[in-house]
């Protein structure tokens, strides 16, 4: 079975710091994905990666960057956190372009 | 951009009833499909997906969809619900690695 592990379920964080979330995924995947999750709103794509060091804004992107030193690993940060940055993290990854995508249990977030 | 438009925030439902969720797409050229469920405390998985051929796609727990070309729609269907099936449900559309979600549907299912 494909693993996404995602450091942290649970974080709170103070406005202004730096965070990093931290993904893993155990199976190759050449594509990762970083998602937020809101009521009503559904996944909004953040940032995806389809290779090492690559890296694609999706919708949402302002306020965050990422990086990918490592193909199996997939790191969001929030530069300086906000609290309208509080939501639900979800990473996930999949193995060629338009094939599904294997989710992380997600990492929530809060900001205080 | 292509976006995905699901027509139900919460549906709720009784024991054995059937059940069809919405959803519709933007985009006119070739694309995946996708419906993926999220159970209480758990992550996302995959449901069923369609990338060509019959138009009617079978996934697991008894649920189905059928992909309309001409509608631009993907509706999820299930026969006779049960009270496990209470979940939210999302609808995806994945056209060259732009994998896009609605706002997904709430299912309770009461027993």
């Amino acid at each position: 079975d494909v693993k996404v592990t995602q450091s942290s379920r649970y974080l709170v964080k103070r406005t202004g710091e730096k965070v990093f979330l931290e993904c893993v995924q155990d199976m190759d995947h050449e594509n990762m994905f970083w998602y937020r999750q809101d009521p009503g709103l559904g996944l909004r794509l953040i940032y995806f990666s389809y290779d090492v060091k690559m890296k694609e804004k999706g919708d949402i992107p302002e306020g965050y960057s990422v990086s990918r030193e490592k193909k199996e690993r997939f790191s969001l940060i929030l530069e300086s956190a906000s609290t309208n940055q509080t939501s639900m993290y979800l990473c996930a990854s999949s193995l060629v372009p338009d094939t599904e995508a294997f989710f992380g249990q997600g990492t929530r977030l809060t900001v205080v | 951009a292509q976006s995905v438009s699901q027509h139900n925030h919460h549906v709720i439902l009784s024991e054995a009833a059937s059940l069809e969720l919405g959803c519709n797409y933007s985009y006119g050229g070739t694309v995946n499909l996708f419906w993926y469920v999220q159970y209480p405390g758990q992550h996302l998985q995959l449901l069923l997906k369609y990338f060509s051929g019959d138009p009617l796609v079978k996934g697991i727990k008894g649920f189905e969809a059928e992909f309309i070309k001409s509608k631009f729609s993907f509706n999820l269907r299930k026969p006779s619900v049960q009270w496990s099936d209470t979940a939210e449900y999302f609808c995806a559309v994945n056209l060259n690695n732009d994998m896009r979600f609605g706002a997904g549907t709430r299912l309770t299912v009461k027993p």
